[in-house]
């Protein structure tokens, strides 16, 4: 079945520090990747997609390539800020499907 | 709405008893679903709607957990006899269509069971 592994937290990080949060995923057929971002104390927010392979999904500065031959689809940021804080998730949806599978998440700290 | 709403944000209940968490989608989406957080699980999935079909409802736990949806909009998810292991934040997400397309997250809701 399909499934999410990303790296494991928590991580904790200076300001203006490089972020990457290693994910890399199985499924059967050809999904479309998500990263999601929960801030404290708020719901799941979506915060970059990519449906198809060689795709970068980016947004708030955060970036990440779909690369199939790797099955890996992993977020960086160049420059943290406190406001990053927050745990992000890993996810896709099999194409045709409706469903996500979710990493674990990983527990980002950025400090002052 | 802008968003996907849910209610109640916080419940706090006692073992036995039961509870019901609403949904508000998003307007216009036909796709719900609802997904359930707790420490040590991750996310899980627990039943997928298009309209007011539930052609998905494998992650339900245990038959204590029912949903339903009317009007193509508004979903119930009850919990009946509670546990202690329902305590959990139950997520609602809704999508224009079932597959492919974004899923957005309502903020939960919290349960405790005490």
């Amino acid at each position: 079945g399909d499934s999410v592994t990303q790296m494991e937290g928590p991580v904790t990080l200076s300001e203006e520090a490089f972020l990457t949060i290693n994910c890399t995923y199985t499924a059967t057929g050809y999904p479309s990747l998500f990263w999601y971002v929960q801030y404290p104390g708020e719901g799941l927010q979506l915060l970059l997609k990519a449906t198809k392979a060689d795709d970068k999904g980016s947004n708030k500065g955060f970036e990440a390539t779909y690369r199939k031959e790797t099955t890996s689809f992993h977020l960086e940021k160049g420059s943290v800020q406190v406001s990053d804080s927050a745990v992000y998730f890993c996810a896709l949806s099999d194409q045709g499907d409706y469903k996500l599978s979710f990493g674990a998440g990983t527990t980002v700290t950025v400090r002052a | 709405g802008a968003g996907v709403s849910q209610s109640p944000s916080n419940k706090v209940t006692e073992k036995g008893k039961d509870v019901e968490l609403r949904c508000d989608p998003i307007s216009g989406h036909t796709a719900l679903y609802w997904y359930r957080q707790s420490l040590g699980q991750g996310l899980e999935f627990l039943i997928y709607f298009q309209g007011n079909s539930a052609p998905d409802k494998s992650g339900l736990p245990s038959d204590r957990f029912s949903a339903e949806r009317t009007g193509g909009s508004v979903s119930t998810l009850t919990i009946q006899r509670t546990q202690q292991e329902d305590s959990a934040v139950y997520l609602c997400a809704s999508s224009a269509r079932g597959a492919g397309n974004t899923i957005y997250f309502g903020e939960g809701s919290w349960l405790t069971v005490v």
